[in-house]
């Protein structure tokens, strides 16, 4: 029974233009939510994340929204650098365990 | 300064055979968290340590896998009669307090063959 879904097991967006990861949830416990980017061969790398009870959290080029709603989280990326290809992991907290998705792998084209 | 580090990157093990892995946090972190990962999944929770006490032991898939933290800094996870499901990469995170940021290690790549 997954909790944190990412159905899109890759995406490729053109340098400069904004990226946009996609994650739902079916636990509505979680405390807040977080992603995590990671380079083949190193561990994740905490992004950026949101309190279950915000629906935006903006960080430099990073921005994530929540929807409670409709149990939908989405990372955007703008603009896209090259540097951001990598996989991107949507988790949730609660209890002080991290609920990861699968991942979604980003390339960023030239 | 220095980050999570874990040791062995890489081990190759015979089904049946034991395996250590460890794992040297943030010095001065209180919680430490192991994560196993299969290939094309997320990382999945097995154990969280604050200090030297476990307080969460919730993910450990069977009584094969036994976690310790003695002395509240270096952890060693160790997989008893090893299985070809447990093939995966084996991740370390430590944190300064339960609720912060969590530090991921570059994991353990366990290959069991």
């Amino acid at each position: 029974d997954q909790q944190v879904k990412q159905n899109s097991p890759s995406l490729s967006v053109q340098e400069g233009r904004i990226s946009i990861l996609n994650c739902d949830y079916t636990n509505s416990m979680f405390d807040y939510f977080l992603w995590y980017k990671k380079y083949p061969a190193e561990g994740p790398t905490f992004l950026i994340s949101i309190s279950s009870i915000k629906d935006k959290n903006e960080d430099g080029r990073f921005t994530v929204f929540l929807n409670k709603s409709a149990k939908h989280l989405s990372l955007h990326i703008v603009p896209s650098q090259p540097g951001d290809s990598a996989v991107y992991f949507c988790a949730g907290y609660r209890d002080d365990k991290i609920i990861f998705g699968k991942g979604t792998r980003l390339h960023i084209l030239p | 300064g220095a980050g999570v580090s874990q040791s062995p990157r890489y081990k190759v093990a015979k089904r049946g055979q034991d395996v250590a892995l460890r794992c040297d946090p943030i010095s001065g972190h209180v919680s430490l968290f192991w994560y196993q990962q299969a290939l094309g999944q997320g990382p999945e929770f097995l154990t969280y340590f604050q200090n030297e006490a476990q307080l969460d032991k919730s993910g450990l898939p069977s009584d094969r896998f036994f976690a310790e933290r003695p002395e509240g800094s270096v952890s060693t996870l160790k997989i008893q009669r090893t299985q070809q499901e447990d093939s995966a990469v084996y991740l370390c995170a430590s944190s300064e307090t339960r609720l912060s940021e969590q530090y991921f290690g570059p994991g353990t790549r366990l290959t069991v063959t």
